[in-house]
């Protein structure tokens, strides 16, 4: 069964950072696409990142271009987002997700908010 | 403002066929495969179609993909009370270098 686990969500200030990551199992993670989307309370799905499968290619929303970053561990099944300079903005749930096609699994989500 | 555009409710009884239109541009969806998601609430998204007309395995045919020009379509055929639900189309966009998502539409079962 595939497995999705994010973690590392929390309440941070504006300007603070954060670094979620993404337990992978049930499938070859090595191989697969990654991807990062997001959705802020009450509102759609908004795309934030992907990452191909050896890390080698990784594109980022124009909106959190220069202060997000995704990587993987493919030793240890894991996909990371690391976020700097959190806005008001970026508060939402942020869903890990399979690609091949984009949203082939999700994982439950993690609870970003960005508050003083 | 979504670069996709879709109605933000559609509506149907028990048996009816109900189809939510998907609307984009020749960055998107007129030169890229679509994919459909359905979102219960409180619940993570769902793959419904993809690339354009597919369906994952465990989907029921009574939901059915489709694309023309610059446009995308999702119907479901014998609509039950637990389709009630959000649906998500999206694409990627070649000019913008990333996916894009539709603004979402909420299905009400009478």
């Amino acid at each position: 069964e595939v497995q999705l686990v994010e973690s590392g969500g929390g309440l941070v200030q504006p300007g603070g950072s954060l670094r979620l990551s993404c337990a992978a199992s049930g499938f070859t993670f090595s191989t697969s696409w990654m991807h990062w989307v997001r959705q802020a309370p009450g509102k759609g799905l908004m795309w934030v990142s992907h990452i191909n499968s050896d890390g080698s290619d990784r594109i980022h929303a124009a909106s959190v271009k220069g202060r997000f970053t995704i990587s993987r561990d493919n030793a240890k099944n894991t996909l990371y987002l690391e976020m700097n300079g959190l806005r008001a903005e970026d508060t939402a749930v942020y869903y890990c997700v399979r690609g091949g096609p984009l949203g082939a699994n999700w994982g439950q989500g993690t609870l970003v908010t960005v508050s003083s | 403002q979504s670069v996709l555009t879709q109605p933000p409710s559609a509506s149907g009884t028990p048996g009816q066929r109900v189809t939510i239109s998907c609307s984009g541009s020749t960055s998107n969806i007129g030169s890229k495969n679509v994919n459909w998601y359905q979102q219960f609430p409180g619940t993570a998204p769902k793959l419904l179609i993809y690339n354009n007309n597919q369906r994952p395995s465990g989907v029921p045919d009574r939901f059915s993909g489709s694309r023309s020009g610059t446009s995308a379509s999702l119907a479901i055929s014998g609509l039950q009370s637990e389709d009630e639900a959000d649906y998500y189309c999206a694409a990627w966009d070649v000019s913008l270098s990333g996916w894009v998502f539709g603004g979402g539409t909420k299905l009400t079962v009478l």
